[in-house]
């Protein structure tokens, strides 16, 4: 089946450590993209990319690093420096980068640092 | 900057209703609408993608209408169902890099 796996589900970290999400996607899709869920809040864009090797910050970077060495996959890490990382991660993919297609997510994953 | 709204953030209804959604954006430069589906807990699943050259579109039960000009768009659900609880965001692309501008979302529950 094709789709978007995002793992562990659910993820407990101490505050003060980095913690890397993974997403992988066998959709053979150019672009992905992270974002993050608040109660609240909607969701917020933190990194895209559009090709291998390639990516840009959304609206809220800071705190997190991406990167994007294979076009299946595209690995989210959470640093120390990221204030208030407690939060609902979803990964999406859509079909080319050339214009605004429909996206496509993963299951997400539930990050708690204490 | 583009902010998209959806009021209200919850709604219950009894079963059978037929009910409508609303999602309204401040900038009309869009190129596509989209609305999901999330269950508790989940990911998001995409129920209709409309483009900006397209006045609605149908899957079902559902029924997602655009105006454009206007910066609204609503999604129809027709018959409702106890298993159509769950809460609907609407997002729209300004950007021809697909970038997604979420609203916050309705949560729906359809009372048996």
């Amino acid at each position: 089946d094709g789709g978007i796996t995002q793992s562990p589900k659910y993820l407990f970290r101490k505050e003060g450590q980095n913690v890397t999400l993974s997403c992988e996607q066998n959709l053979n899709h150019d672009a992905m993209y992270w974002y993050r869920q608040d109660p609240g809040q909607g969701l917020r864009l933190i990194y895209y990319s559009q090709i291998v090797n390639d990516f840009q910050k959304g609206d809220i970077a800071e705190g997190y690093s991406v990167s994007r060495e294979k076009k299946e996959s595209f690995p989210l890490t959470v640093t120390s420096a990221q204030k208030n990382p407690t939060a609902f991660y979803l990964c999406a993919s859509s079909i080319t980068r050339d214009g605004p297609y429909e996206q496509y997510f993963g299951p997400g994953t539930r990050l708690t640092v204490t | 900057k583009q902010e998209v709204t959806q009021i209200p953030a919850a709604l219950s209804v009894p079963e059978g209703e037929n009910l409508v959604l609303n999602c309204s954006f401040t900038d009309s430069a869009i190129y596509n609408l989209q609305w999901f589906r999330q269950d508790p807990g989940k990911g998001l699943t995409s129920l209709l993608l409309i483009q900006s050259s397209q006045r609605e579109q149908t899957s079902g039960r559902l029924n997602a209408s655009l105006d454009k000009s206007s910066g609204r768009s609503t999604l129809y659900i027709a018959a409702s169902q106890p298993g159509d609880s769950a809460t609907y965001l609407c997002a729209v692309t300004t950007g021809a890099n697909s970038k997604l501008t979420f609203g916050k979302g309705i949560t729906l529950s359809v009372r048996p």
